[in-house]
């Protein structure tokens, strides 16, 4: 059964802490994906990777970076936490594009920041 | 990329088939359709897609008008674990085309 799974669940931390999220997939899948969602505003890209050592920007890359060191994990780092980060945070994995692009999501990280 | 029109809410009795419609009328000719579902508090989950033939899974099967304007997701025996928002999107097949834009979806209940 395919497998993407995430460091936590629930995760809580203070302003201005740098947050770590891992994610890992079992797949062998080239691409990468952290997303965060929140009511009324839908799924929105932060970053995706397409390769390893590669990253490109979603559409709310401020506050984020990404590292991909090794091909089944993909980190989202938040430099500086602050309030408006919090979020359920989403990383997704996928073969390839347009018609092999099935994203398969993992459980997701409920962040706050307090 | 197309947008996709839903309606927000839809209920279905336990067993039977949940026709879920999706309106795309400004798709373009290589964009697919994909479906995917989100239930409570879990990361959302991949479906079926397709071009423009129907498509058939273990899971639903997904219909297409020939003018592919539209499309039906069907549930062939909807369960109460089925419950759950479902998002029809439109994703180019070209290169670069990665990101998934998620609108806001039908939420389908099946009732007991």
């Amino acid at each position: 059964d395919v497998k993407v799974t995430q460091s936590s669940r629930y995760l809580v931390k203070r302003t201005g802490e740098k947050v770590f999220l891992e994610c890992v997939q079992d797949m062998d899948h080239e691409n990468m994906f952290w997303y965060r969602q929140d009511p009324g505003l839908g799924l929105r890209l932060i970053y995706f990777s397409y390769d390893v050592k590669m990253k490109e920007k979603g559409d709310i890359p401020e506050g984020y970076s990404v590292s991909r060191e090794k091909k089944e994990r993909f980190s989202l780092i938040l430099e500086s936490a602050s309030t408006n980060q919090t979020s359920m945070y989403l990383c997704a994995s996928s073969l390839g594009q347009g018609a092999y692009n099935e994203q398969f999501f993992g459980p997701g990280t409920r962040l706050t920041v307090l | 990329d197309a947008k996709t029109t839903q309606p927000p809410s839809m209920d279905c009795a336990e067993g039977r088939a949940a026709n879920l419609p999706c309106n795309h009328s400004t798709i373009s000719g290589n964009e697919y359709v994909y479906w995917y579902r989100q239930i409570h508090s879990q990361g959302p989950q991949y479906i079926i897609h397709g071009l423009k033939n129907n498509e058939t899974n273990e899971m639903a099967s997904l219909i297409i008008t020939e003018d592919r304007k539209s499309s039906t997701l069907i549930l062939p025996h909807a369960t109460l674990r089925d419950t759950a928002v479902y998002y029809c999107i439109a994703v180019p097949s070209g290169a670069g085309s990665y990101q998934l834009t998620f609108g806001k979806g039908t939420k389908l209940s099946v009732i007991p």
